[in-house]
């Protein structure tokens, strides 16, 4: 399975400015997808990230407040705009070689002050 | 497009004991279903998945069944020990959006000593 780099690991934010995460892979991935963790709670998926396209966005996440690129098969960036406290929270980017093997990044905890 | 729940929210067993940890998904045509263990602070970790067109899979303690008619799968963790400790998620594929994964709501897991 991919193994993926990503960074910051955490970060304290003020409200109103933006956070760019980072997720490197160590190969060529087919899929990379951005996920949302709310303390004690489930992942919920933000938007899969696509190669040299604009990024498929879930229902209740907006490009203008969460933009994604993905300019390789490697690499992927996804900014949290404009935040206020209620952004805060864990993102972990994803990524698999497909079908099967879906692996996590390290995650970024992003608090919002 | 595809939702799974799962169940139970909380499970506190002996150390020795078995657990079970049961999913159900929507869309019959899921065909890939992963499980992952994330402890405190870190990364969710694959511990073992299933494809449509197997009914069981094993490695060591750890066991996955799928019934298709059904649309449920299930965790099973044998003699049971503290680290297992954990929180644990399933998911589904989601074939038909962008082959996704859809996570359950996670169970917390504790093994007592």
């Amino acid at each position: 399975s991919a193994v993926i780099s990503q960074k910051p690991s955490r970060d304290i934010c003020q409200r109103g400015t933006s956070l760019t995460i980072q997720c490197q892979v160590d190969s060529q991935v087919t899929m990379m997808f951005w996920y949302r963790q709310q303390p004690g709670q489930s992942l919920t998926l933000i938007a899969t990230a696509n190669q040299g396209s604009e990024a498929t966005y879930e229902s209740g996440f907006v490009i203008d407040k969460f933009p994604i690129s993905r300019p390789n098969l490697t690499f992927s960036t996804l900014t949290v705009s404009n935040m206020s406290p209620e952004d805060s929270s864990i993102y972990l980017c994803s990524a698999t070689t497909g079908p099967v093997g879906y692996t996590f990044g390290s995650g970024t905890r992003l608090t919002v002050v | 497009g595809e939702n799974v729940e799962q169940h139970p929210s909380t499970l506190s067993v002996q150390e020795g004991d078995s657990a079970v940890i049961k999913c159900t998904y929507s869309d019959s045509a899921s065909n890939y279903f992963p499980w992952y263990k994330q402890e405190l602070g870190k990364r969710p970790q694959l511990i073992i998945d299933i494809r449509s067109n197997v009914g069981e899979k094993k490695d060591q303690r750890i066991a996955v069944t799928l019934n298709k008619t059904a649309k449920h799968f299930s965790l099973h963790i044998t003699e049971t020990q503290p680290e297992d400790s954990a929180v644990y998620f399933c998911a589904a594929r989601d074939m038909e959006y962008g082959n996704k994964l859809v996570f359950g709501a996670g169970t917390i897991l504790r093994v007592k000593s």
